[in-house]
């Protein structure tokens, strides 16, 4: 079993719809989550994090874990042709300054 | 905003030559990771710092090396290029006051021939 698994896609979601990314990762002592945006021949960005059970808000996006399920997941509201890109999540161990980072999940919004 | 730079973007190399990739941050972050991403493929780390005159291997092996001499600098070595190097090599820097959020240089493209 990989440590992080994303369905790699591509998701194909229309423009202005919601776009749902999902992750589960194996390893239980994992405590933050980061989730990163990499644009097609670029390096990632910081698009959140969560560390808390539950949802986390910024702007058109939400972070969503269960640690319990150990599943988070990223939702993108009103979806935009720009939001197209790969979604990569990347758990960290507590007591741990290492990611660990998922192959990515391709999402492709349609004009 | 993150402040994190790499050089060259772009290099083309015949093998066996040595090549230095160029990492620095001017943030002030005491934890410096080097990562190494095939095209459609996760990042793999496979060198980080804790600061300066601290360096250990990555999960993935590689056979470069990398110098923490300076809090800002991170450069890593090749010390005889190969066509098995070719990849992207993706520099990152991190601080214990943002809960250790990653913030990613523009990568390097080595092409080794």
């Amino acid at each position: 079993q990989k440590e992080v698994e994303q369905n790699s896609g591509p998701l194909s979601v229309p423009e202005g719809a919601i776009a749902s990314l999902n992750c589960t990762y194996s390893d239980r002592g994992s405590q933050s989550f980061f989730w990163y945006r990499q644009y097609s021949g670029k390096s990632p960005e910081l698009i959140m994090f969560i560390y808390s059970n539950g949802d986390k808000e910024d702007g058109r996006f939400t972070a969503q874990l269960n640690k319990a399920s150990q599943y988070v997941s990223l939702l993108i509201r009103d979806s935009q042709p720009s939001d197209s890109a790969t979604y990569l999540c990347a758990p960290r161990r507590a007591g741990s300054y290492q990611l660990t980072f998922g192959k990515g999940t391709k999402l492709s919004v349609i004009p | 905003e993150a402040d994190i730079y790499q050089t060259p973007r772009y290099l083309v190399i015949g093998t066996g030559k040595k090549i230095t990739l160029e990492c620095s941050q001017t943030m002030g972050h005491d934890k410096m990771y080097w990562y190494q991403q095939d095209p459609g493929m996760e990042l793999h780390l496979i060198h980080y710092s804790y600061g300066v005159n601290s360096t250990e291997k990555g999960d993935l092996s590689s056979e470069s090396t990398v110098s923490r001499i300076r809090t800002e600098h991170f450069p890593l070595t090749l010390e005889s290029a190969r066509p098995s190097h070719t990849s992207q090599y993706l520099c990152a820097s991190s601080e214990f006051a943002r809960l250790e959020t990653q913030y990613f240089g523009p990568g390097t493209r080595l092409l080794v021939l």
